[in-house]
């Protein structure tokens, strides 16, 4: 267990809808970090969160956008579903940006 | 842009022999480079990491290699047993954005 979770575990929704993806980093640590795997694909990095603040955008698309509450949480939005969309999303946190970086278990989305 | 390949893409080896995975970065101010093994369905956990500063590490039977003039990095596994079977995954970053760009996996088989 790396002490990050998310929630829900899996998520069947249809195309067009909205869904939202939350994550809790390790007690400590400021940075989250969001990742999506699409089937037998590698890791593609979405975006990242300091402290509260963006800090790194990756490949996320127009219609996924995400925040970092004063609490450290973080949520990650997904609208306008595709059925390209479905996939495993993690996320991870670090106590720095220059330190490693810690998977949560991961949220997989199945847009039907 | 940035980019990291990973060969191979699949590897089985017997168990006891050695697995070598080898990656190559395209950006020369990468920094540090873990490396993470992903069971089925499960998150990817950091096994391995290095930074700029060393040419090698050790970690009981894994090993990791950085040649910063070639810009490439590679994962030594010895006397592999059947639970080192995983998809593993190499990712380099850099000072300043902290993200990781991965490589594409090598799915490691080890044969009983």
């Amino acid at each position: 267990d790396s002490g990050v979770t998310q929630t829900p575990k899996h998520l069947i929704t249809a195309t067009g809808q909205r869904v939202t993806l939350r994550c809790s980093p390790r007690s400590g640590d400021l940075s989250v970090y969001w990742y999506q795997q699409s089937l037998d694909q590698g890791l593609q990095f979405l975006i990242q969160y300091y402290n509260g603040e963006e800090r790194a955008k990756g490949n996320i698309l127009e219609r996924f956008s995400a925040q970092q509450f004063p609490d450290l949480h973080s949520e990650l939005n997904l609208s306008s579903l595709e059925l390209g969309d479905s996939a495993l999303y993690f996320c991870a946190s670090s106590f720095r940006q220059d330190w490693e970086q810690y998977f949560g278990p991961g949220t997989r989305l199945t847009v039907t | 842009g940035e980019n990291v390949e990973q060969h191979p893409s699949t590897l089985s080896v017997q168990e006891g022999d050695s697995a070598v995975i080898k990656c190559t970065y395209s950006d020369s101010a990468s920094n540090y480079f873990p490396w993470y093994k992903q069971e089925l369905g499960k998150r990817p956990q950091l096994i391995i990491d290095i930074r700029s500063n060393v040419g090698e590490k050790k970690d009981q039977r894994i090993a990791v290699t950085l040649n910063k003039t070639a810009k490439h990095f590679s994962l030594h596994i010895t006397e592999t047993q059947p639970e080192d079977s995983a998809v593993y995954f190499c990712a380099a970053s850099r000072p300043g954005t902290y993200k990781y760009i991965f490589g594409t996996g090598t799915r490691l088989k080890v044969l009983a």
